[in-house]
C-alpha cells in the first residue's frame, strides 16, 4: 500500500465552483499533515498545515480524520489561479522526512 | 518573504561525472533537506540535516550521495559518478524546527539535473 494516496484527477471545474480533494495515508502513527501546491515544473509551495480540528484559510478548508486516516482539502469559489497540482503531504514518524502523494491536478476554466 | 535559493537552476553533466548542487536555506532555519522529483513522479525525500550531521536519510541516499554545510549559509548535495537515472529536479528545503505542523518545510525553486 502506498504511503500517501491521492486521486490524480484531473479535475476540470469552472471558475466559482467548489472542489474537494481527498487523500489517504497508511501510517496510523503519522502526526503532521500538510497540503502543498505545485505549479508545472516548479517547487512545492506550502498551502496550509492541517490541524487536528480542521482549519480554514480564506477559500481553503482542510480536514483531518485520524480514525479513517483521511485528509481533505476544499476549495471554494475557484479562481483561474488555483489551477495547479495539489500535493497531500504526511510527515514521517521520525519527523524529518515528508512523504508526498503524487498529487491531484486541478484546472479551473473561465 | 524569505526564500530558499538554489543554484544552478539547470545543470547538464556527463554520466560518471560528479556534480554539486547548492542551496542557501532561510537564514534562521536550523533544519535542511534535499528531495528529488523525477519527471512525472512524486517528490521523494533524500536526506535531512541538523546540527552538522545527517538526521535521516532514505534508501535513495546511498554512498553516491553526500551533503555538507561548508559555511554558515550554504548547504550542498554532492552526487558522485552520476548515472542516467539521477536525472531529476532536486529541491532543497529548510524549516525552523524539526517537525510538526507549526514547523513546515519551505522549498527552493529547484535544480534541474540532466545526465547525458
Amino acid at each position: 500500500r502506498k504511503e500517501v494516496e491521492q486521486d490524480p484527477g484531473p479535475f476540470n471545474v469552472p471558475e466559482g465552483a467548489t472542489v474537494a480533494f481527498n487523500c489517504t495515508y497508511s501510517n496510523s502513527a503519522s502526526q503532521s499533515f500538510f497540503w502543498y501546491r505545485q505549479d508545472c515544473r516548479k517547487e512545492p509551495k506550502l498551502l496550509m498545515s492541517v490541524y487536528s480540528s480542521g482549519n480554514e484559510d480564506g477559500r481553503f478548508t482542510a480536514q483531518l480524520n485520524r480514525a479513517s486516516q483521511y485528509i481533505s482539502l476544499l476549495i471554494r469559489d475557484s479562481k483561474l489561479s488555483d489551477s495547479a497540482t495539489y500535493l497531500c503531504v504526511v510527515e514521517s514518524n521520525s519527523g524529518y522526512a515528508l512523504n508526498f502523494g503524487k498529487g491531484t491536478s486541478l484546472l479551473v476554466t473561465p | 518573504e524569505p526564500e530558499v535559493t538554489q543554484t544552478p537552476s539547470h545543470q547538464v553533466t556527463q554520466m560518471g561525472q560528479e556534480v554539486i548542487l547548492r542551496c542557501v536555506p532561510i537564514s534562521n532555519h536550523l533544519y535542511f533537506y534535499w528531495y528529488r522529483q523525477i519527471l512525472g513522479q512524486k517528490v521523494e525525500f533524500l536526506v535531512s540535516f541538523y546540527n552538522n550531521e545527517i538526521s535521516e536519510k532514505s534508501e535513495i541516499f546511498d554512498d553516491q550521495f553526500s551533503v555538507e554545510r561548508p559555511d554558515g549559509s550554504n548547504f550542498t548535495l554532492k552526487i558522485r559518478s552520476t548515472k542516467l537515472e539521477d536525472s531529476a529536479m532536486y529541491f532543497c528545503a529548510s524549516s525552523e524546527g524539526g517537525q510538526g505542523v507549526y514547523q513546515p518545510q519551505h522549498f527552493g525553486d529547484g535544480t534541474r539535473l540532466s545526465i547525458l
